[in-house]
């Protein structure tokens, strides 16, 4: 089955820098990659997404990039702030049968040092 | 975005009873609802895919007659945690899809998740 890493599980980043977390997957079949982010006790939200037939995508400071022949695909946060302090999930979606199955990778917890 | 609503929030019970966890779509139809489990500082681990009128299918690993599960309409999913214990405990969390059957290699719908706001269960 579909297996998602996710690198690195831990970033501390100032106020201001740019965040980058990378994801790979295992099975090339899969082609929809959402990234989400998480607060503490609340659903995830999904901040961006990629199929597989584009190679980037941007929205403000949050833009995604895959490269399908690596199987990886990478989150970059810009200008961070504070409130960007979360844990981030990846994604990849695999079509099973009938409908699309969603593997989370294993998470990224971004805190922003004012 | 799409409403999926998820009852109760949080529930405390003691060992041995069953939980009952609703997730509902409210403004659209969900073909496919999905159940997650996410212990603390963890990723949230699917457990299984249910399809509104047919069985749902089971991760490796989870416990069909432990987590039963079903979607008897296309806007409503249970899950009940039978006998629960401390182990169970868990923030269990839902999530819909509306997209229509397709298949492989046809243009692509969205596929977006809604997710339900989760249950935290809490077994003594």
């Amino acid at each position: 089955g579909e297996n998602v890493e996710q690198h690195p599980s831990t970033l501390s980043v100032q106020e201001g820098d740019s965040a980058v977390i990378k994801c790979t997957y295992s099975d090339s079949a899969s082609n929809y990659f959402p990234w989400y982010k998480q607060e503490l006790g609340k659903r995830p939200q999904l901040i961006i997404d990629i199929r597989s037939n584009v190679g980037e995508k941007k929205d403000q400071r949050i833009a995604v990039t895959l490269n399908k022949t690596a199987k990886h695909f990478s989150l970059h946060i810009t200008e961070t702030q504070p409130e960007d302090s979360a844990v981030y999930f990846c994604a990849a979606s695999i079509w099973e049968t009938s409908y699309d199955k969603v593997i989370f990778g294993p998470g990224t917890s971004l805190s922003v040092i004012p | 975005g799409a409403v999926v609503s998820q009852h109760p929030s949080w529930v405390i019970c003691k060992s041995g009873t069953s939980v009952k966890i609703e997730c509902r779509s409210l403004d659209f139809q969900a073909t496919t609802m999905f159940w997650y489990r996410q212990f603390p500082k963890q990723s949230l681990m699917l457990m299984a895919t249910s399809n509104e009128g047919s069985k749902a299918t089971y991760e490796q690993g989870v416990e069909k007659d432990k987590f039963l599960i079903n979607h008897a309409s296309l806007t409503l999913s249970t899950l009940t945690v039978t006998s629960a214990h401390p182990e169970d405990s868990s923030f269990y969390i839902c999530s819909a899809s509306s997209q229509p059957h397709r298949r492989r290699g046809k243009a692509q719908t969205n596929e977006k998740l809604f997710f339900g706001s989760g249950t935290q269960l809490s077994v003594l």
